[in-house]
């Protein structure tokens, strides 16, 4: 969906490194998300905002944090990036507000990250 | 903690063959239901959702899935399918629970190779 931009789409980095991945919409939407994937294991939520300044953890946040500063933006960072968080992370948004199609997600194109 | 169970990890079949997708759920509650699609390279887009009122319902590009409630499933189908339906296939479930409310539990998805 056009309407949800990620960057970078690809990104290669080594152990120990700091990286963060960006999450910009356009939509309006109230929630934001932060998921993993990993072959054979779907799609795994890493954090998840209600709403600006409200961050919450999902299954697997070890390793992972998230900052909403502005309603429009979401982004991961990686303190200290390790191989097994090698994945594709996208970014999702969801609006619950009077009106809005509640529980709908509307996803991103991904971020492929390799961590060496 | 609620669950979801795809019950084919590959499916290969040829155009024109029907599809279905099994789809299974713990969560003893209300819940709403989705079924995602994404084709290679691509991220998740949403193929039908089911909220409430009939328990058939239709989605883009001829899929369609029926929630049974009795069984806790909610199986994709498609009478004939195409050589471009090859993609793999995520169930995903939002339990109406005030703790879950708007957190989606993903499958582990379902390669789909349609073949010539």
């Amino acid at each position: 969906d056009a309407d949800v931009t990620q960057t970078p789409r690809n990104r290669i980095t080594k152990t120990g490194k700091r990286i963060m991945l960006e999450c910009s919409q356009t939509k309006g939407h109230d929630r934001m998300y932060w998921y993993r994937q990993d072959p054979g294991l779907g799609l795994q939520l890493i954090y998840y905002s209600f709403d600006v300044k409200d961050i919450n953890k999902g299954e697997i946040s070890d390793g992972y944090s998230v900052s909403r500063q502005a309603q429009a933006k979401f982004s991961l960072s990686l303190e200290s990036a390790i191989p097994n968080q090698t994945a594709l992370y996208f970014c999702a948004t969801s609006d619950t507000r009077a009106g809005g199609s509640t529980d709908t997600q509307y996803f991103g194109p991904g971020t492929r990250l390799t961590v060496l | 903690a609620q669950s979801v169970s795809q019950h084919n990890h590959h499916v290969i079949l040829s155009e024109a063959a029907s599809l279905e997708l099994g789809c299974n759920y713990s969560y003893g509650g209300t819940v709403n239901l989705f079924w995602y699609v994404q084709y290679p390279g691509q991220h998740l887009q949403l193929l039908l959702k089911y909220f409430s009122g009939d328990p058939l319902v239709k989605g883009i590009k001829g899929f369609e899935a029926e929630f049974i409630k009795s069984k806790f499933s909610f199986n994709l189908r498609k009478p004939s399918v195409q050589w471009s339906d090859t993609a793999e296939y995520f169930c995903a479930v939002n339990a109406r629970a005030t703790d879950s409310w708007g957190k989606l539990q993903f499958g582990a998805g379902t390669q789909v190779v349609v073949t010539p």
